[in-house]
């Protein structure tokens, strides 16, 4: 079963205006991560926020992660042609220790138009 | 591009038959796991091998199985194909520890008729 449920499930953009995705969850998490996944290939990992972190950064990339609502916002500023892609929010499945599976949600479709 | 190599990357099958997909991990990791991602769907997870051991399960019936090789290479085998069986095959590796993040493979597509 989905964990995460992205929204909204699809977007789309002009190149230079900024993207916002929003995941929300139901259980009680370790860490949060975004992935990218370029027309049905392999997903990329971009960026991983812990359930004690509020905000993070990296390049043009920012999330936030608010654990009372249990949701998280990825943002994308001045998206380009080459971010169209669908993107993913996955949590751990809350082990006390160890390497834990990730659990998907269903994904937000980012379409960027030159 | 990841480390991760899986293998064949299309896969057509029929209905009953059985099939082997196979993952080799990054450099320097020694768990990797499986993920079923039906069209449109997030990935689902199937299990995960450490030490050459399952170490934890989804929600898939026991005709899913795996390997896990000595040099932390891995294969998925299916059984009995089912139709809603055709679906993207990833594995992802990592390292073992309590805060992590996974390194996928361009995937394996089956596709069973």
């Amino acid at each position: 079963s989905q964990q995460g449920e992205e929204d909204p499930q699809a977007l789309s953009i002009q190149e230079g205006e900024n993207a916002t995705m929003n995941c929300s969850y139901k259980t009680s998490i370790n860490n949060l991560q975004w992935y990218r996944q370029n027309s049905g290939r392999g997903l990329v990992h971009l960026i991983l926020i812990r359930s004690n972190e509020r905000e993070k950064h990296s390049g043009r990339l920012r999330v936030t992660l608010d654990t009372s609502k249990k949701s998280s916002s990825l943002l994308i500023t001045a998206s380009r042609a080459a971010d169209t892609a669908s993107y993913f929010c996955a949590t751990d499945a809350s082990r006390d220790s160890g390497n834990t599976p990730l659990v998907f949600g269903k994904g937000t479709r980012l379409s960027v138009i030159a | 591009e990841t480390g991760v190599t899986q293998s064949p990357t299309h896969l057509i099958k029929t209905r009953g038959q059985q099939v082997t997909l196979r993952c080799s991990s990054q450099s320097g990791h020694n768990t990797v796991s499986w993920y079923q991602q039906a069209l449109g769907q997030g990935p689902q997870f199937i299990f995960q091998y450490y030490r050459e051991e399952e170490n934890g399960r989804g929600n898939f019936p026991p005709r899913f199985s795996g390997l896990q090789f000595p040099n932390y290479s891995s294969e998925l085998n299916v059984n009995a194909l089912e139709l809603d069986d055709s679906a993207l095959y990833l594995c992802a590796s990592s390292f073992f520890g309590t805060v992590y993040e996974q390194y996928f493979g361009p995937g394996t597509r089956l596709t069973v008729t």
